[in-house]
């Protein structure tokens, strides 16, 4: 299946400080990806559509200027978290829509994640 | 929106016995219904999906049925082994707009 990867793993920041997550996929074209947040034990809650050459579409109470998202080609999107605060602490992923030319729904496929930790 | 339900939110069962976590969505357009595993701290791993136009589909131990008048599916797994032992999410999609449970925690006791 399609390989997408996710950089860091981990990192821990201070507050007020920004930190960039980087969403690649390995070995196929990701015209659009998706960012994802997973609390502990939870669900992953959809936060934005990163479409490649187009702005980020967002979802309702996803504050955009805080998560900034980069579609700038068609194997990488970024995350940047902005002035990131404690209550910023969460498990980030990434995904990416299986390549195909059939239109409708396909499957996606999930980085590893991201581990941010804000002290 | 869509919104998908999923119960349990938590499943314990003996080693060899079947496993079964129900889903219901709300709109009737989703079209497209994966099943993911998610060991704790990895990515959530596709094992099955299936779309509207399917009513059951199986892969081994794993098969998901799917009720589209009653907008419900569900994932069995059988003869179920230690190794099943995750978080199981179920999604809904339309197009790129996939949605997805809250989980279920499925516990396999030797």
């Amino acid at each position: 299946g399609a390989v997408v990867s996710q950089h860091p793993s981990r990192v821990i920041c201070k507050s007020g400080t920004s930190v960039k997550i980087e969403c690649r996929s390995l070995d196929f074209q990701a015209t659009t990806m998706f960012w994802y947040r997973q609390f502990p034990k939870q669900s992953l809650m959809l936060m934005a559509t990163s479409n490649e050459g187009s702005k980020a579409t967002y979802e309702q109470g996803v504050e955009k200027d805080k998560f900034l998202i980069n579609h700038a080609s068609l194997t990488l999107s970024t995350l940047t978290v902005t002035s990131a605060h404690p209550e910023d602490s969460s498990f980030y992923i990434c995904s990416a829509r299986s390549p195909g030319t059939s239109g409708g729904s396909r499957e996606q496929y999930f980085g590893p994640g991201t581990r941010l930790t804000v002290t | 929106g869509e919104n998908v339900e999923q119960h349990p939110s938590t499943l314990s069962v003996q080693e060899g016995d079947s496993a079964v976590i129900k889903c219901t969505y709300s709109d009737s357009a989703s079209n497209y219904f994966p099943w993911y595993k998610q060991e704790l701290g990895k990515r959530p791993q596709l094992i099955i999906d299936i779309r509207s136009n399917v009513g059951e589909k199986k892969d081994q131990r794993i098969a998901v049925t799917l009720n589209k008048t009653a907008k419900h599916f569900s994932l069995h797994i059988t003869e179920t082994q230690p190794e099943d032992s995750a978080v199981y999410f179920c999604a809904a999609s339309i197009m790129d707009d996939m949605r997805f449970g809250a989980g279920t925690r499925l516990t396999v006791k030797p």
